[in-house]
Formats: C-alpha cells, structure tokens, sequence
C-alpha cells in the first residue's frame, strides 16, 4: 500500500490529452513538491517533472504538472505512442516514516 | 556526461550480507545529496535511503531501517549500501540516484540499477 495513491492504469487514444492523479495527505503533497518520473519499459526512471510544475530540459512540454492542495495531476496533451510507459509521482514526506514517498505507478496504454 | 554505474548486486542467501556501490561522474559528487531507491520484480518503485553531501545525515525507510547502512566517499565519487539481515523480501532491482543540494529536491539522474536476488 502506497503514500501516495495513484491509479494502476490510464489510456487514451494518438493525439489525446490524459491525466494521471496522485493523492496524499497533509504531510506530503499538501505541504511540499511533487515530482513525476516516467519508466519506460526495460529503462531506468527519468525525471519528467520537478517542483510541481516545472519541466527539467529535453521534456517536451506535451507533458505538464499541477497540484492543488493534498492532490497533483501530470497531464499530457497530443499523446504519442512513444509515451506509453510507467509514470510515478513522489514527494517528500514531513512524517516519521518518511521521508520520501512514491505512488504505486500508473501504466499508460496508448491505444 | 553525468552518470551513476551501480555494482555488487547477486544472489544471496536470507540473513546474509551484501555491499552495494555507485560509481558516480560528470557532476561535483559532493554537492549533492544521494539515494537508493528499489524496484521488486513487476512492481512499484520504492524509497529506500538517502545521504547528505558531506554523509553527515542519512535517512532510511522503515522497512530497512536497522538492516541497511547508506555511505560515500566523497573521494573516490562513489555511494554505497550495506545491507544485513537480508531476507527475501528485499529481492528487487537497486538505483542508485542523484538528489538535490537540499533533502526536499528530488533524484534527478538514475543509474541503471543492479539486482539482488535474496533465495535460498
């Protein structure tokens, strides 16, 4: 059971925009960043968002980051097939059992 | 180029030992903030510990805490993990990762990790 919770799976058609969700609580999300990382199968994680909202360089601004309160959403517009992967939100975690938290993944199909 | 190249991952029996290395380049090693971070076969990634840039402070999860033991070496540019008391559960893939200057940011740059398998 993770932190952060997540939807185990999204999927959208080429060209469509999705959203992934990732749900905390007041000690993580509601009071520090969220990040986002992309896997794509076989690979290592990559950074795909930082800092809520903020795109380190070479990610393509299809991809973007919100949060609002004790949630934060990563939505991606003109969906590709190439970005059919595994996506994680974390955040650092003010608790005792912390620090740092994942979601437990979403797989992205693009149909 | 900025690059971590992790070592050490075998198969070893429950409660034996294991020592994890993370050779790190093309980034000031001292500056930054360190992480191990895992992934057990078909499954989520999962927050295992992290380091100060001077390996003053470090952090663990609860899952690992008392068993595993996070270090660097600031000269030589590498991380390390021991880990005891293995037990099965902990078979998984190990990243090393690059943090922030601060504890708050996070892993920016991931090796390409190494795995342990944890069978008897």
């Amino acid at each position: 059971q993770s932190v952060l919770t997540q939807p185990p799976s999204a999927s959208g058609t080429p060209g469509q925009r999705v959203t992934i969700s990732c749900s905390g609580s007041s000690s993580n999300i509601g009071s520090n960043y969220v990040y986002w990382y992309q896997q794509l199968p076989g690979t290592a994680p990559k950074l795909l968002i930082y800092r809520n909202n903020q795109r380190p360089s070479g990610v393509p601004d299809r991809f973007s980051g919100s949060k609002s309160g004790t949630s934060a959403s990563l939505a991606i517009s003109g969906l590709r097939s190439e970005d059919e992967a595994d996506y994680y939100c974390a955040a650092w975690d003010d608790s005792l059992s912390g620090p740092w938290v994942f979601g437990g993944g979403t797989k992205l199909t693009v149909l | 180029e900025v690059q971590l190249v992790e070592s050490g991952g075998v198969v070893v029996q429950p409660g034996g030992s294991l020592r994890l290395s993370c050779a790190a380049s093309g980034f000031t090693f001292d500056d930054y903030t360190m992480h191990w971070v895992r992934q057990a076969p078909g499954k989520g990634l999962e927050w295992v510990s992290l380091i100060s840039w001077d390996g003053g402070s470090t952090y663990y999860a609860d899952s690992v805490k008392g068993r595993f033991t996070i270090s660097r070496d600031n000269s030589k540019n590498s991380l390390y993990l021991q880990m005891n008391s293995l037990r099965t559960e902990d078979t998984a893939l190990y990243y090393c990762a690059k943090g922030g200057k601060n504890y708050f940011d996070a892993f920016d740059i991931w090796g390409q990790g190494t795995m342990v398998t944890v069978s008897s």
